[in-house]
């Protein structure tokens, strides 16, 4: 069984349209994370929920909008997608206080 | 913390020799140090942690050493083999939520 699994694991999509990517953990973990990596690696966090609720907003254009639903599920929901979103897109999740089990990724391409 | 500063970015070493990559961070309220490991194409993996109250922490090839006067802490990796090739991260937590600061990454090379 797959701790933290992502759907899908690759996404192609055109200049301006709407996609999601889901999370789901199987960990327990109370908090959930997303984080982008660009083409330099950087990992950088955007999001971060704590028992279905919002505790981390990053400056992320509000295109960018998280949902979840339950504790065990964090989704990504990205409108107008524009050339510059194109990345790397993690879901991770912990217990508070502790490292990250991250998801296998989501590799978006935006052409 | 609000910036975490790794050193170096890219790092080629011989087969069974040492590695060490370090960081700084600055907010000493700092208080949890993990570093992860990112194969080509793969998620990055927690390899190591360290809590603040702690100097030093080994598993088996592998240690990570924390010094909080100076605000930095390293990676030592000893006899290094080709698998050890990856991108490898530091973070450090100050968040309440859990929110970690991550370094720029070192892109670790081992050569046969």
């Amino acid at each position: 069984d797959t701790a933290v699994s992502q759907t899908p694991k690759y996404l192609v999509t055109q200049m301006g349209n709407d996609k999601s990517i889901k999370c789901e953990q199987n960990l327990g973990h109370d908090t959930m994370y997303w984080y982008k990596q660009d083409s330099k690696k950087f990992l950088k966090i955007m999001f971060s929920y704590n028992n279905k609720e919002l505790i981390i907003n990053e400056t992320v254009p509000n295109r960018f909008s998280p949902k979840s639903p339950d504790k065990a599920h964090l989704n990504l929901h990205i409108n107008s997608l524009e050339l510059g979103d194109s990345a790397v897109y993690f879901c991770a999740s912990s217990p508070v206080n502790y490292g990250y089990t991250f998801g296998s990724g989501t590799r978006l391409t935006v052409v | 913390g609000e910036n975490v500063e790794q050193h170096p970015s890219t790092l080629s070493v011989q087969e069974g020799d040492s590695a060490v990559i370090k960081c700084t961070y600055s907010d000493s309220a700092s208080n949890y140090f993990p570093w992860y490991k990112q194969e080509l194409g793969k998620r990055p993996q927690l390899i190591i942690d360290i809590r603040s109250n702690v100097g030093e922490k080994k598993d088996q090839r592998i240690a990570v050493t924390l010094n909080k006067t100076a605000k930095h802490f390293s990676l030592h990796i000893t006899e290094t083999q080709p698998e050890d090739s990856a991108v490898y991260f530091c973070a450090d937590l100050t968040d309440s939520w859990g929110k970690l600061q991550f370094g720029a990454g070192t892109q670790v090379v081992v050569t046969p």
